[in-house]
């Protein structure tokens, strides 16, 4: 069984000030973990996905995340905050089960940009 | 860019009414998806389609509940008697299967049970 704990259901930054939403993970298998970002009234998009290798992963609109196993954590960061960039953003992670992998999902942090 | 999309984009049904949800996945995706999320709550794993039949399925994915794929495109998932707690957006999600197991979301139906 996996589960996801996204600290923080809201969190409010200034404009171009440094984004961090926080991520932590239960996984009895090595996880495929992602971020994904969904703006009002959309579905879902990927925003960057860790699977094996390099644990610094960057992703689209210049977010990044390091898985760290030692911490059981995929936090999410952007240095600069664009005004653009309020949504919310869940955190999943991917356990094989059958022949697919279900994604398991944390509760979501709102994002807020101040200008 | 190929996309996932989802009909309708809202659907509003009585308690007790059958309604069909249905998705396109990417063309050459293999494995299929259905989640919901309830109003201010996480998305939820309903269940996954792959090779004419369902592999995995959650304790939401009841008796009320099923998935077909009726041809080489479609994939609908069915309430066949709805209750005011199936309101939800529901999406429909799509992946080749390889690797990475990224999937693809569609934008969602939202479903409105009064």
């Amino acid at each position: 069984a996996q589960s996801v704990t996204q600290l923080g259901s809201h969190v409010s930054v200034s404009e171009g000030a440094l984004v961090l939403l926080r991520c932590n993970y239960s996984s009895s298998v090595p996880p495929y973990l992602f971020w994904y970002v969904q703006y009002p009234n959309q579905g879902l998009q990927l925003l960057l996905k860790y699977t094996t290798g390099a644990t610094l992963v960057k992703g689209i609109n210049g977010f990044e995340a390091e898985f760290k196993k030692s911490e059981t954590s995929f936090h999410l960061t952007k240095p600069s905050a664009h005004m653009s960039d309020a949504a919310e953003y869940f955190c999943a992670v991917s356990s094989f089960s059958g022949s697919a992998r279900q994604l398991t999902f944390g509760s979501g942090t709102q994002l807020t940009v101040l200008p | 860019e190929p996309e996932v999309t989802q009909t309708p984009s809202h659907q509003v049904t009585q308690m007790g009414q059958e309604v069909i949800l249905r998705c396109v996945p990417i063309s050459n995706h293999l494995y299929f998806y259905w989640y919901r999320q309830i109003l201010g709550q996480k998305v939820e794993f309903l269940v996954s389609f792959y090779n004419n039949e369902i592999s995995e399925k959650s304790e939401i994915f009841d008796d009320q509940f099923s998935v077909e794929r009726p041809d080489g495109s479609n994939f609908t998932l069915k309430i066949r008697s709805t209750k005011l707690e199936d309101s939800a957006m529901y999406f429909c999600a799509s992946n080749t299967g390889t690797v990475s197991y990224e999937q693809y979301f569609g934008p969602g139906t939202r479903l409105t049970v009064t």
